[in-house]
């Protein structure tokens, strides 16, 4: 079946303009991460979302970082007003339970790249 | 602050040889440790996981080794082979809900086997 699909692969934007990243989870996954990872710095958590609750947001590193799911489904991360430091890969990952339970599906990410 | 410290940062093994990845942790929280394998332009996959109630866990050539009082974890690639070629990520988070749904990566370890 489909994996977890993001889009758009590759953004390429001006500093200060936002952008708008979307996950596609696999159907029936109700949990959603997103991660970020920069090059040699690993993955870095951002947020979790629970159907369409995000109970945990404490990875989202500022105010100009917001996140939401629609539906149990799709989910957007927003970056507004981006800044070069904000140029990284973005993952969404989904899972069908908790951490520990069942592994997470990460998609391909959304390359970003803030000039 | 990195939660999870892994090493080396980069491994060239020989084909047939073993590859080595360790990890460290603080958290005595932490009892979910998983790793994942990450293919240039691909998200990471899960590879194995190990919960803290054992000490090794073998699933094909991967094997991790876990030492609680030690709070370390390594990544075992017996035979390894040019396809495994690719960057290691280990992890680690806490089950319980409670302390957030994050999963801790290391900062990862690119393995190249040669032919």
């Amino acid at each position: 079946g489909a994996g977890v699909s993001q889009s758009p692969s590759n953004k390429v934007t001006e500093k200060g303009k936002d952008v708008e990243l979307r996950c596609d989870p696999i159907s029936g996954h109700t949990a959603l991460y997103w991660y970020r990872q920069s090059l040699g710095q690993g993955l870095e958590f951002l947020i979790y979302f629970q159907g369409n609750s995000a109970p945990d947001k404490s990875g989202l590193p500022s105010d100009r970082f917001s996140a939401e799911r629609t539906g149990g489904s799709v989910s957007t991360l927003t970056i507004q007003r981006t800044q070069q430091e904000d140029s990284a890969v973005y993952l969404c990952a989904s899972s069908y339970g908790g951490l520990g339970v069942s592994p997470l599906h990460f998609g391909n990410g959304t390359r970003l790249t803030v000039t | 602050q990195q939660q999870v410290k892994q090493s080396p940062q980069s491994l060239i093994v020989q084909k047939g040889g073993i590859s080595i990845i360790n990890c460290a942790y603080e958290n005595t929280a932490f009892d979910y440790f998983p790793w994942y394998q990450q293919f240039p332009g691909k998200g990471p996959a899960l590879l194995i996981a190990i919960r803290p109630d054992v000490s090794e866990k073998k699933e094909g050539r991967f094997t991790i080794s876990f030492n609680k009082s030690a709070k370390q974890f390594s990544l075992h690639i017996m035979d390894s082979q040019p396809g495994d070629s690719a960057t290691y990520f280990c992890a680690a988070s806490t089950t319980n809900s409670n302390s957030g749904y994050a999963l801790n990566f290391g900062k990862g370890t690119s393995l190249l086997v040669t032919p």
